[in-house]
């Protein structure tokens, strides 16, 4: 298996225009966590999905951020308009649902804004 | 709410040495707490878990201790090399979290000096 799958892996961008960050999670996992770490702010949980579902989005700084799950293949989170304030490393990770199964992260996305 | 404090922020020691970092968890719910390690540049991984019917658990160098009573776990690493330097994270799982939603402690800085 090539594990958790993340695209870009780097991204500099201007203020104000739109990102989008791609993950293709471990097949069978049923449950994909977007992450971003600062080092400010540490590792931060922005949103998780379970079964493609949105549980949890209450770590999403604002509505400038937005996250959709088509399908159990594939993730996005996206950001419009972007600020240099949301420069960090953003990370995907998945996992499976049982009582102690281990959360797999991606390489990450390094998204510099200017 | 759920809240882990993990301490130091961050530790230096001597090749050889041993290095213990403390994390206290709020949520009395939390059956499942895994260790990561972050290397410079790189994802998280997952290195020791210990699950809430058990007190410690040991792999080679790595150690982990559980006291339910005092909400409170620890990281031991004996006999530390310069390739233990990372960041280590600790994290609870509450028994009701749907989709297996993990709390992270801010991490400590681990340096092992030669």
């Amino acid at each position: 298996d090539a594990g958790v799958i993340q695209s870009p892996r780097h991204e500099v961008t201007e203020m104000g225009q739109e990102v989008t960050l791609r993950c293709k999670p471990i097949s069978g996992h049923n449950s994909l966590f977007w992450y971003r770490q600062t080092m400010m702010r540490g590792l931060e949980l922005l949103i998780y999905f379970n079964n493609n579902v949105p549980i949890d989005d209450s770590g999403m700084p604002e509505d400038r951020f937005s996250a959709k799950m088509p399908n159990a293949s594939f993730s996005t989170l996206k950001i419009q308009p972007s600020e240099p304030r949301d420069s960090a490393v953003y990370f995907c990770a998945s996992s499976l649902v049982r009582p102690y199964n281990e959360q797999f992260f991606g390489p990450g996305t390094r998204l510099t804004v200017l | 709410g759920e809240n882990v404090e993990q301490h130091p922020s961050t530790l230096s020691v001597q090749e050889g040495d041993s290095a213990v970092i403390k994390c206290t968890y709020s949520d009395s719910a939390s059956n499942y707490f895994p260790w990561y390690k972050q290397e410079l540049g790189k994802r998280p991984q997952l290195i020791i878990d210990i699950r809430s019917n058990v007190g410690e658990k040991k792999d080679q160098r790595i150690a982990v201790t559980l006291n339910k009573t005092a909400k409170h776990f620890s990281l031991h690493i004996t006999e530390t090399q310069p390739e233990d330097s990372a960041v280590y994270f600790c994290a609870a799982r509450s028994i009701y979290n749907q989709g297996g939603k993990l709390i992270f402690g801010q991490g400590t800085e681990l340096s092992v000096k030669p």
